[in-house]
């Protein structure tokens, strides 16, 4: 089973900082099978990225994925207001699938 | 664009069972693979269970394995989870959701979630 590990825990940040949140997977990930999705309280996740750098529909450029192997690191160049949410990470190239333990990016 | 509908959460004893039912709308359903995700209040996603479109692929987290059961009704556009055994530490949020690249596919929509608490 492939455990994957965010970090960090709460990321505290303002408007048009760049935010940076990592997930480290303990081997390799098959297939380029790494997907984030934000989440706001209240409502069910909505995917972000996929295949480690590939926008869901709808989803702004001020949104990227990048990394391979065992990490991965999705950035978020100059943030709005309505970014801050929480952020998990999900590998679906073997079974069982995985989630890491989430991203709270608050406000500061 | 696809729906899903969760039911039949609730307040169950330890030990006892619950069968959660997924209702989906809007998309081929049985060329989507379908996942349980779970999550409590305020913690990260746990992946439950996943099943393949035509049934043929199916897996469990250790944490559920041997107590749980996924099954689905393509005529009926409906997913199942079969909860045995229940625990106090199944008590969460339990999410359908639906993968359109397969079983090894990123999850596209999900559903409201339904809500499962487990006390005595």
């Amino acid at each position: 089973e492939v455990v994957l590990t965010q970090s960090p825990g709460t990321l505290s940040l303002s408007p048009g900082q760049r935010a940076t949140l990592s997930c480290r997977a303990s081997q390799s990930i098959t297939g380029n099978s790494l997907a984030w999705y934000q989440q706001k309280p209240g409502q069910a996740p909505r995917l972000l990225m996929y295949a480690i750098s590939s926008r869901a529909t709808g989803i702004p450029d001020r949104f990227s994925g990048t990394g391979s192997g065992t990490d991965f690191t999705l950035t978020i160049s100059s943030l709005e207001p309505q970014d801050f949410a929480m952020y998990h990470c999900h590998q679906y190239g073997s079974s069982p699938h995985s989630f890491g333990q989430g991203t709270k990016l608050e406000l500061k | 664009d696809g729906q899903l509908m969760e039911s039949g959460g609730g307040l169950v004893q330890p030990g006892r069972s619950l069968r959660l039912s997924c209702a989906a709308s809007g998309f081929t359903f049985y060329d989507y693979a379908m996942h349980w995700v779970r999550q409590i209040s305020g913690k990260g996603l746990e992946w439950v269970s996943g099943m393949s479109g035509d049934g043929g692929m199916i897996d469990y987290s250790d944490s559920v394995k041997g107590r749980f059961v996924i099954s689905r009704d393509n005529a009926k556009r409906s997913l199942y989870l079969q909860m045995d055994n229940l625990r106090p530490e199944d008590t969460a949020l339990y999410y359908c959701a639906i993968s359109s690249g397969g079983y090894f596919g990123d999850i596209d929509i999900w559903g409201p979630g339904t809500l499962v608490t487990v006390s005595s």
